[in-house]
């Protein structure tokens, strides 16, 4: 079991350019997290999926952050028109279930540099 | 929104003593409260949780407190080693679904020999 893999791990764009994070669950795993994380503001929840179905997307900002999960092996976090402010460590993270079942396993993360 | 706090941003303490990391959360639906560890260069691992229906939990040399009535839960190391040095992070659930978690910003513990 290769845990939750998260490509690139770091990638680098200009202010205004598109970034794509992917993300890999674990196998047989039905709920798929996005966390942003920062030093200022720790571990912000983006959003989740639950058997591919996006269930809460509540803290994506709204306009330039999309995710997707088009099927069980992999999610999608698309940022358009990069900023600054965008800079971060996005973890992905995948669960057996929801609920009492929740404990999370992330993936390395993808650290995301904006210039 | 809904949030957790965590109290401690920095925690030092010499090798062999108790470290406690203190948490409180504000939404009354929370039922499930787990605790992960970000060694450095690493991502978040699960370390231990506790839910709803218990005040107390032990695994090894880990043992997590909950006061529902506080909205509070702790995290106490006994007989730390060098290598417990890491972020600590709390989480609560969220709603009465307990889908999201919600995390605290994290303690640095350091241990020092």
């Amino acid at each position: 079991n290769a845990g939750v893999i998260q490509t690139p791990r770091h990638k680098v764009t200009g202010k205004g350019q598109e970034a794509t994070l992917w993300c890999e669950p674990i196998s047989g795993h039905s709920a798929v997290f996005w966390y942003r994380q920062t030093i200022v503001q720790g571990l912000e929840f983006l959003t989740y999926f639950r058997n591919q179905a996006p269930i809460d997307d509540s803290g994506m900002p709204k306009e330039r952050f999309s995710a997707q999960m088009p099927n069980q092996s992999h999610s999608t976090l698309k940022i358009q028109s990069t900023q600054p402010q965008d800079s971060a460590v996005y973890l992905c993270a995948s669960s057996i279930g929801v609920g009492s079942q929740n404990t999370l396993y992330f993936g390395a993360g993808t650290r995301l540099s904006v210039l | 929104g809904e949030k957790v706090e965590q109290h401690e941003s920095t925690l030092s303490v010499r090798e062999g003593d108790s470290a406690v990391i203190n948490c409180t959360y504000t939404d009354t639906a929370s039922s499930y409260f787990p605790w992960y560890k970000q060694e450095a260069g690493k991502s978040l691992h699960f370390v231990i949780d506790i839910r709803s229906n218990v005040d107390r939990k032990q695994s090894q040399r880990l043992i997590v407190l909950l006061d529902k009535k506080a909205k509070r839960f702790s995290l106490h190391i006994t007989a730390t080693q060098p290598e417990d040095s890491a972020i600590y992070f709390c989480a609560a659930s969220i709603g009465s679904s307990g889908n999201k978690l919600i995390f605290g910003i994290g303690t640095l513990l350091s241990v020092k020999p």
